[in-house]
């Protein structure tokens, strides 16, 4: 049964850090993995998918990558801002539905 | 353009009711999905529909849930015999392709379900 977890739980940083956010994942056998935010009581936006043949995807500020053999992601925020406050959610999608890790809730403090 | 859209957006209810979501995909998306997350966890899978078919029912946790897609669009998620432990927020999603298509999943803003 694949199982998702993220790494930390929470974070906090002072606005302007770059970070990182991980996330592993324990059956490497993946059609691919998405990066979701989520802010409180919305529902999940899509940030980055990453398709299992491909190491990584860049959108804006945000960086993830994807070792499968190794069943790691990590999301890379550059310059970080408040409004990048919210819950961090990876899923991974193989022989069933997209599996979702815990969160990581982060807060960028101004 | 229209993304997915869940209604009611609250639901209170009394155990042992009987409840319904409903879920209006992206038009013209074949897959939908239910999912169920509780405060502080990720989302956990209920049931996928390709089309009107559930493709893949393994995440309902017992009978009393049940969900339809009767002409591949808007879906509703049915509780019977609603119990406290049924309360989160049950969020649904479509996207253009299905299983492990390479689509993403677009979500809803959630139902928020509290059995009292």
């Amino acid at each position: 049964k694949q199982e998702v977890t993220q790494i930390p739980a929470a974070l906090s940083v002072p606005e302007g850090e770059n970070l990182v956010l991980n996330c592993s994942f324990t059956d490497s056998a993946i059609y691919n993995l998405q990066w979701f935010r989520q802010d409180p009581g919305k529902g999940l936006t899509s940030l980055l998918l990453i398709q299992s043949s491909q190491r990584e995807q860049t959108s804006g500020r945000l960086n993830a990558s994807l070792d499968k053999s190794s069943g790691r992601s990590t999301l890379y925020i550059a310059a970080s801002q408040p409004g990048d406050s919210a819950t961090y959610l990876c899923a991974v999608s193989g022989n069933t539905p997209l599996v979702f890790g815990k969160g990581t809730r982060l807060s960028v403090i101004a | 353009g229209a993304g997915v859209s869940q209604t009611p957006s609250n639901k209170v209810t009394e155990k042992g009711k009987y409840v319904e979501l409903r879920c209006d995909p992206i038009s013209g998306h074949t897959a939908l999905y239910w999912y169920r997350q509780s405060l502080g966890q990720g989302p956990e899978f209920l049931i996928y529909f390709q089309g009107t078919g559930a493709a893949d029912d393994s995440g309902l946790p017992n009978d009393r849930f049940f969900a339809v897609r009767p002409e591949g669009s808007v879906s509703t998620l049915k509780i019977q015999r609603t119990e406290r432990g049924d309360s989160a927020v049950y969020l649904c999603a479509s996207s253009l392709t299905g299983g492990a298509g390479n689509s993403p999943l677009h979500f809803g803003n959630g139902t928020r379900l509290t059995v009292t």
